[in-house]
């Protein structure tokens, strides 16, 4: 049974073009994040929504457009690729959205190429 | 702003021997989790300290906090082949701001025959 689960795994496409990552929750978790983890292992939160709800969004380019269209799905949508979002994008959910102790738990990772 | 320093970035040691890593961070927190990342995988959590003193054990590996000294170490012991990973330690902020997990470096930690 897959946690959280993400689409697609991998990503390849070309400089300009616009792309969206699918991700999906089985746990009952009301809060969920995409965090960017970039090519020397370095993660940095992006996005959180609670219940549909975006709670926090980082200094992130508003070609990046988070979407959840119910508290299970957190979906990702990029424009205008760039070079520089080449880089492995991490789901991840947990229960409540204040830090109060509860781990979260990751997707296996969507890797986006840009050529 | 929030920053999360860990050390070593990079560390080889021998199958049987014990070793430190530590994890650093700036502002006061009393959560901090540790999560293992075997390459190419996801992060797996294994260790949710929320508390000055916490400790917590699993195997060969122990996880403490300090919150005072903002320092949490996780200790290696007769490390093996397997423990080769990853390693992220993370703070959580505030509790006003929503959750959000800021990351160390990582620990790559590779262990030999």
């Amino acid at each position: 049974d897959t946690a959280v689960s993400q689409t697609p795994k991998y990503l390849v496409t070309q400089m300009g073009n616009d792309k969206s990552i699918k991700c999906e929750q089985n746990l009952g978790h009301d809060t969920m994040y995409w965090y960017k983890q970039d090519s020397k292992k370095f993660l940095k939160i992006m996005f959180s929504y609670n219940n549909k709800e975006l709670i926090i969004n980082e200094t992130v380019p508003n070609r990046f457009s988070p979407k959840s269209p119910d508290k299970a799905h957190l979906n990702l949508h990029i424009n205008s690729l760039e070079l520089g979002d080449s880089a492995v994008y991490f789901c991840a959910s947990s229960q409540g959205y204040k830090p109060l102790g509860q781990p979260q738990h990751f997707g296996d990772g969507t890797r986006l190429s840009i050529l | 702003e929030l920053k999360v320093e860990q050390n070593p970035l990079f560390l080889s040691m021998q199958e049987g021997k014990n070793y430190t890593i530590y994890c650093n961070y700036s502002t006061t927190s009393d959560r901090l989790y540790w999560y293992r990342q075997d390459p190419g995988k996801s992060l797996e959590s294994l260790f949710v300290l929320l508390s000055n003193g916490a400790v917590k054990q699993e195997g060969r590996l122990m996880a403490s906090l300090d919150t005072k000294a903002r320092l949490s170490t996780l200790h290696i012991t007769a490390a093996v082949h397997d423990l080769s990973a990853t390693y992220f330690c993370a703070v959580d902020g505030p509790v006003a701001s929503g959750s959000r997990l800021t990351f160390g470096e990582g620990t790559q930690l590779t262990v030999n025959p």
